[in-house]
């Protein structure tokens, strides 16, 4: 089973249009959220990331994402896109476990966003 | 800003044949991890080392192995190639000291006929 889940696989907007994109994990305890985008052809660069504290995160290009711990969420969000947000969004976690934690990220299945100029 | 350095960039092997893949992480960086993202796929964790050592595996054919030398740069090799490897590998590096972000090289894809 999918430990971390992104629900929307490809989503179409047109500019100006508001974005939210949804990721569930299932892992309890500690766990670090990552959000990753990859245009095409390129490598995967951080949006934005939650370690702790205030649960809603901003990010680099407008995105910010909440942090809700009763519901194992971390969705991003875009009050606006453009058209050169069209790429590929991955969630990762990185979890915590009794013997430690060694960085690894598990990512999500990964959103494809297609903006419509 | 110096980034995550992967060559080659691309690579076309047969099968059964062999390929060494090379990541050479941000200066200062200890630790360096191994991922694998076939075609329309989220990346999977393979394997990762810290301060030269095996910190973690993940779903790592037996036909790899990787080991990260003194220079913390890494090299992961993969033996007997199938068709099912052909996919994009990246690798990324992090600092201890500086936090748990992983910053990701841009890729070696590496396609098996």
């Amino acid at each position: 089973a999918q430990s971390v889940s992104q629900h929307n696989h490809h989503v179409i907007l047109s500019e100006a249009a508001s974005l939210e994109l949804g990721c569930n994990y299932s892992y309890g305890g500690t766990v670090n959220l990552f959000w990753y985008v990859q245009y095409p052809g390129q490598h995967l660069q951080l949006l934005l990331k939650y370690f702790s504290g205030d649960p809603l995160v901003k990010g680099i290009k407008g995105f910010e994402a909440e942090f809700i711990k009763s519901k194992f969420s971390f969705n991003l969000r875009k009050p606006s896109v453009q058209w050169s947000d069209t790429a590929e969004y991955f969630c990762a976690v990185n979890r915590y476990k009794l013997s430690g934690n060694t960085g690894k990220l598990i990512f999500g299945q990964g959103t494809t966003l297609q903006v419509k100029p | 800003a110096a980034g995550v350095i992967q060559s080659p960039r691309h690579l076309i092997k047969e099968k059964r044949e062999t390929a060494t893949l090379k990541c050479y992480p941000i200066p200062r960086h200890d630790t360096v991890y191994w991922y694998q993202q076939g075609p329309g796929q989220d990346p999977q964790f393979l394997i990762s080392f810290y301060e030269k050592m095996q910190s973690d595996k993940g779903s790592i054919p037996d036909r790899f192995s990787a080991q990260q030398f003194s220079d913390y740069h890494s090299e992961l090799n993969m033996s007997s190639l199938e068709l099912g490897d052909s996919a994009l590998y990246f690798c990324a590096s992090k600092s201890l000291a500086g936090g748990n972000e992983q910053y990701f090289g841009p890729g070696t894809r590496l396609t098996v006929t």
